[in-house]
């Protein structure tokens, strides 16, 4: 009965290559986000999808690029992996907009090597 | 866009103490103020939110007050306990949620 699970948990990798994270929510929930939490616990957003469309799409790289192709489902696929990159990725799902309760996913933990 | 303070980073206290965590945000538009609570290696998790229509709001041991003039938001827990320790987020709802940088909260046995 898990409500936002994310694939994989941990996730290593070499610079330079592709890799993408998977994000469901079976809270029959509009939106869902990612947010990225670096070495310091800083948590930003980086993109918002309501009902399949974007609608928050924060300053970052172009190498990452969301995709969500149903309303329960908001994967983050990144490109061409940097050091930088490395953190824990969060994934979040909440009826309407950003002023209800967000429920997040158990996290992915990126590490770029 | 929004900006969140948060302050002070870190906070220590005793057992049975009271704790208070205050935010300050930016944007005057920004209508949700919620309270997370992240415990090491999990997932953030709300412990409790407030909308601006509303100064204060109270659930057990955990209150949060709004002062939308100043636009500073506060966070109390009364009688710590222990399993209270974690980081602790505020954030405010503009475009999207903006969280503060978190406190780690250390509550000594």
């Amino acid at each position: 009965d898990t409500a936002v699970s994310q694939t994989p948990k941990y996730l290593v990798t070499q610079m330079g290559n592709d890799k993408s994270i998977k994000c469901e929510q079976n809270l029959g929930h509009d939106t869902m986000y990612w947010y990225k939490q670096d070495s310091k616990k800083f948590l930003k957003i980086m993109f918002s999808y309501n009902n399949k469309e974007l609608i928050i799409n924060e300053t970052v790289p172009n190498r990452f690029s969301p995709k969500s192709p149903d309303k329960a489902h908001l994967n983050l696929h990144i490109n061409s992996l940097e050091l930088g990159d490395s953190a824990v990725y969060f994934c979040a799902s909440n009826r309407g907009d950003s002023s209800y309760e967000q429920y997040f996913g158990p996290g992915t933990r990126l590490t770029v090597t | 866009g929004e900006n969140v303070e948060q302050h002070p980073s870190t906070l220590s206290v005793q057992e049975g103490d009271s704790a208070v965590i205050k935010c300050t945000y930016s944007d005057s538009a920004s209508n949700y103020f919620p309270w997370y609570k992240q415990e090491l290696g999990k997932r953030p998790q709300l412990i409790i939110d407030i909308r601006s229509n509303v100064g204060e709001k109270k659930d057990q041991r955990i209150a949060v007050t709004l002062n939308k003039t100043a636009k500073h938001f506060s966070l109390h827990i009364t009688e710590t306990q222990p399993e209270d320790s974690a980081v602790y987020f505020c954030a405010a709802s503009g475009k999207g949620l903006t969280f503060g940088k978190g406190i780690t909260l250390s509550v000594r046995p």
